[in-house]
């Protein structure tokens, strides 16, 4: 089946625009994760969704980032007034939650949106 | 505090040979385990898991995993090394009893090069 998608790949933009990075998670996948993963480290949490709730924003940087998901399925992360120390790759992850009674707790990666700002 | 230590930066290994990628862990309960790698230019892919049950657990293109509680440790393995494993591997461990248990703690991240 289709996994994590995510648009667009790459985004370039001018320092102080404002920009919408969209995921879109496995078909029927509760959970739904956003990560910011510098070149050769791991990946940092940002922020957590269960169905469309947003239950954990502790990692966004500051509040010029946001995110939604509003119906419970696709989230868009975005970021105002961009800056460059924004430049990374931010990744989005789903996980199936609980379905069928069994609880699946691994997460699935979307391929990533570079961003880069100049 | 919860935290995933690798202890090697990077892992030479002669095609062939077995490899093992380390991983150590520190959760308040039981932990949930997971290993997933990172080819170049790619995203992270899901290679194993570890629950509950045996503690050998199989993945993904032939790599395995063993938990080991007394050593609080879950080291990846393959037999047989190829050249298409090189690549970036995590460990990442799961504190159920934390409140935020949804989040994964990720080590930094083995280097693995498989020299031909």
């Amino acid at each position: 089946g289709a996994g994590v998608s995510q648009s667009p790949r790459y985004k370039v933009t001018k320092r102080g625009q404002d920009v919408a990075l969209r995921c879109d998670p496995i078909s029927g996948h509760v959970s739904l994760y956003w990560y910011r993963q510098a070149l050769g480290q791991g990946p940092e949490f940002l922020t957590y969704f269960n169905y469309e709730a947003q239950q954990d924003k502790s990692g966004l940087p500051n509040d010029r980032f946001s995110a939604e998901r509003p119906e419970g399925s696709i989230s868009t992360l975005t970021i105002q007034r961009t800056e460059q120390r924004d430049s990374a790759m931010y990744r989005c992850a789903s996980s199936a939650g609980l379905a069928g009674g069994k609880t699946s707790y691994e997460q699935y990666f979307g391929p990533g949106t570079r961003l880069t700002v100049t | 505090a919860q935290s995933v230590a690798q202890p090697e930066d990077q892992v030479n290994v002669a095609e062939g040979n077995p490899l093992t990628v380390k991983c150590t862990y520190s959760v308040s309960g039981n932990p949930y385990l997971f290993w997933y790698v990172q080819y170049p230019n790619r995203g992270l892919q899901f290679l194993l898991k570890y629950i509950t049950g045996d503690n050998l657990v199989k993945g993904s293109y032939g790599f395995e995993a063993e938990f080991n509680k007394s050593q609080t440790s879950f080291h990846l393995k393959k037999p047989s090394a190829l050249v298409s494993d090189s690549a970036l591997y995590f460990c990442a461990v799961r504190d159920i009893f934390l409140d935020s248990n949804y989040q994964l703690i990720w080590g930094a991240g083995t280097k693995l090069i498989i020299k031909p």
